[in-house]
């Protein structure tokens, strides 16, 4: 069954400091990974697409990983501010045509000042 | 680039009433998809479109749910009658599958559902 985990679930980090989201999934076969920010009350707005063959993206502050061997992809937030606070959510699609999606359940950031 | 467009914003409806929603995909975008998302949960894709078809509804509750996509451009979801475990936020989101990116692959800001 293909799945998306992501880790942790929740996160409360100071404004300033820089933090790491955990994403591993099983969907097979793979064909890209996005991360998404979603805004309370708000529709998921896209950071980063990440396809197999390549393993860093960066978005400003955002940067994402992606081993395509072991499965796991990782985001990056550096020197968080307020406006981070939301939840992310790691996506994971077996093809670039006829999107199925496969949805992480979100790690939900807390920024405090 | 004008976004996926999506009315009402909230709803409230008492349960046994009926709900609708309506969706603008970005123009052009041949496909067109409703999810779910529940309090804390992933979306959970509901039915998708191409053009005026249907791809994909096997997770739409089909005894309450339904929807349409007219002439291949604006969708409504319907719900009737609505139960409690509906209340979520409803998300419709177009993509294209021109190109090389996927492929303006956009959400609408949702409506908001609470069933009372």
């Amino acid at each position: 069954k293909n799945q998306v985990e992501q880790s942790p679930q929740s996160l409360i980090i100071l404004e300033g400091k820089n933090c790491t989201l955990q994403c591993n999934y099983t969907v097979s076969p793979f064909s890209n990974l996005r991360w998404y920010k979603q805004d309370t009350g708000r529709g998921p707005v896209s950071l980063t697409i990440m396809t197999f063959s390549e393993n860093t993206k960066s978005n400003g502050r955002y940067t994402a990983t992606l081993d395509a061997d072991t499965k796991q992809s990782s985001l990056h937030i550096t020197a968080s501010q307020l406006s981070d606070s939301a939840s992310y959510i790691c996506v994971v699609s077996p093809n670039f045509g006829n999107e199925k999606l496969t949805f992480g359940t979100g790690t939900r950031l807390t920024i405090i000042p | 680039e004008a976004g996926v467009a999506q009315s009402p914003r909230y709803k409230i409806i008492e349960k046994r009433q009926s709900v609708a929603f309506w969706c603008n995909p970005i123009s052009g975008h041949a496909t067109l998809y409703w999810y779910q998302q529940i309090l804390g949960q992933g979306p959970k894709l509901l039915i998708q479109f191409q053009n005026n078809g249907v791809v994909d509804d096997s997770q739409l509750p089909k005894d309450r749910f339904s929807a349409e996509r007219l002439k291949g451009v604006d969708s409504t979801l319907k719900i009737q009658p609505a139960k409690l475990e509906d209340s979520a936020v409803y998300l419709c989101a177009s993509s294209s599958t021109r190109g090389r990116e996927p492929y303006g692959y956009t959400f609408g800001s949702g409506t908001r559902l609470t069933v009372v």
